[in-house]
């Protein structure tokens, strides 16, 4: 099966720009998650939809973030207008059940850049 | 509140060498522990996995116990292989969640011929 897919790879833009990021988790995953982690630092969590709902988004850093998922497939994270301490690694991860404990599978990320 | 310590990176071992992993948590109770891996251009992977004290996680030559008195589940592999070089993160599912992980700041490891 495939896995989860996020694109773009990377991406560089400059303060005050939108940028959004895009996840496809596994076919038939109600859960999908979107976690970063900033300067190589901890990986943090973000946001939790099952199926199109949110489900908690207690860690999305502020009202500049804006997480959607149309239709219970694919994910978009929008970042607008993206500040410099935005920089780091966006992962996306999708599961069958709402839990962790049998692992979740993780995208490659997204590499985001604010110059 | 939850919290994951890991021993700061990089970790530079030669082949066939002795690896351990330092982590330790802060938590309430009886939270599942994970070790996850990221392998260069790849996402994230399940490594292994305890979900309660003194359960031992395995997986491809890895191993961690859960330690409840030292609040640690480090990582161990006898021999470690090249293809082994990655970073390794260890996470915690605290018990009042079931889908909110707690990551460790991850430990880069390479692994030199």
């Amino acid at each position: 099966e495939a896995g989860v897919t996020q694109f773009p790879s990377h991406s560089v833009i400059e303060k005050g720009q939108t940028v959004t990021l895009r996840c496809d988790p596994i076919s038939g995953h109600d859960n999908l998650y979107w976690y970063r982690r900033v300067m190589g630092k901890e990986i943090k969590f973000l946001l939790h939809f099952v199926k199109e709902s949110k489900q908690d988004e207690s860690g999305m850093p502020n009202n500049r973030f804006l997480a959607e998922r149309t239709g219970g497939t694919y994910s978009t994270l929008k970042v607008q207008p993206a500040e410099l301490e935005d920089s780091g690694v966006y992962f996306c991860a999708s599961s069958l059940v709402g839990t962790a404990t049998y692992g979740y599978t993780f995208g490659s990320g997204t590499r985001l850049t604010v110059v | 509140g939850n919290s994951v310590t890991q021993m700061e990176g990089p970790v530079t071992l030669s082949e066939e060498a002795f690896l351990t992993i330092n982590c330790t948590y802060t938590a309430t109770g009886y939270p599942s522990l994970f070790w996850y891996v990221q392998y260069p251009g790849e996402g994230l992977q399940l490594l292994l996995k305890a979900t309660k004290a003194d359960d031992k996680g395995s997986n491809k030559g890895f191993e961690a116990t859960y330690r409840k008195e030292t609040t640690s589940f480090h990582l161990e592999k006898g021999s470690v292989q090249v293809s082994d070089s990655a970073v390794y993160f260890c996470a915690l599912l605290p018990m009042d969640s079931s889908y909110k992980l707690i990551f460790g700041s991850g430990t880069r490891l390479l692994v030199r011929p």
